[in-house]
């Protein structure tokens, strides 16, 4: 899978857009890109996910590039309980040898402050 | 709540002793993965079972720990003559043929002393 580059830590004030880059330059064709996030203490919760084409559903909307190498997540007007750790990950289809597992980096520390 | 539990959530055992972990994945998932994660890093993949089958195991799954997935429903971690370096979150996921995400559970915190 390719690896992935996020910034260690961002802010945002609450109720504006926030926007969390990935640098993914050695993605393959065949693979996905997917968000995942992680409040303190809880399990990551998945966000969302896109080969090419932007993607949006009720919790975020995901911009990935037409060269494929970079994306973005946008959470359209942040909250508090948006604070998390956010991680953007690679990852081919679920088939073949990589059944699906998921290969996490250090994601970006978003906080959402009043 | 994603419909993945794990039991217990929180484990403390002194060093040498064995410890067992328990997932439920939802109902109708048959993918089912473990994943351990320690303070400040992302979660790291473990294993993967695919109904009771078990077809990966990560390199950081030693002699000293098991899985099994006995009737391809619930899962069970087991770790055998803990040592201090086993202190993690001990994250369970699981997912259904064809559909991408994965669902996590709460974890189980284990603290070796």
């Amino acid at each position: 899978d390719a690896k992935t580059t996020q910034p260690p830590s961002m802010d945002c004030a609450e109720g504006r857009a926030a926007n969390l880059p990935c640098n993914h330059s050695t993605i393959s064709g065949n693979e996905y890109v997917y968000w995942y996030r992680q409040i303190h203490s809880q399990g990551p919760q998945y966000i969302i996910h896109g080969l090419k084409n932007n993607e949006t559903n009720e919790m975020a909307s995901l911009i990935i590039t037409e060269d494929r190498k970079s994306s973005t997540l946008i959470l359209p007007h942040a909250t508090l309980r948006d604070t998390a750790v956010y991680y953007c990950i690679v990852r081919a289809n679920a088939g073949g040898t990589s059944y699906g597992k998921l290969t996490f980096g250090q994601g970006t520390i978003l906080t959402v402050h009043p | 709540d994603t419909g993945v539990s794990q039991d217990p959530r929180h484990k403390i055992t002194k060093r040498g002793q064995n410890v067992t972990f328990r997932c439920d994945p939802i109902s109708e998932h048959n993918r089912l993965y473990w994943y351990r994660q320690t303070l400040g890093q992302g979660p790291e993949f473990l294993t993967y079972f695919q109904n009771e089958a078990q077809l990966e195991k990560s390199r950081l799954l030693s002699d000293r720990f098991s899985a099994e997935r006995p009737k391809g429903s619930f899962s069970t971690l087991e770790i055998q003559r803990t040592e201090q370096g086993d202190s993690a979150m001990y994250l369970c996921a699981s997912s259904r043929r064809g559909i991408y995400e994965q669902y996590f559970g709460p974890g189980t915190r284990l603290t070796v002393t």
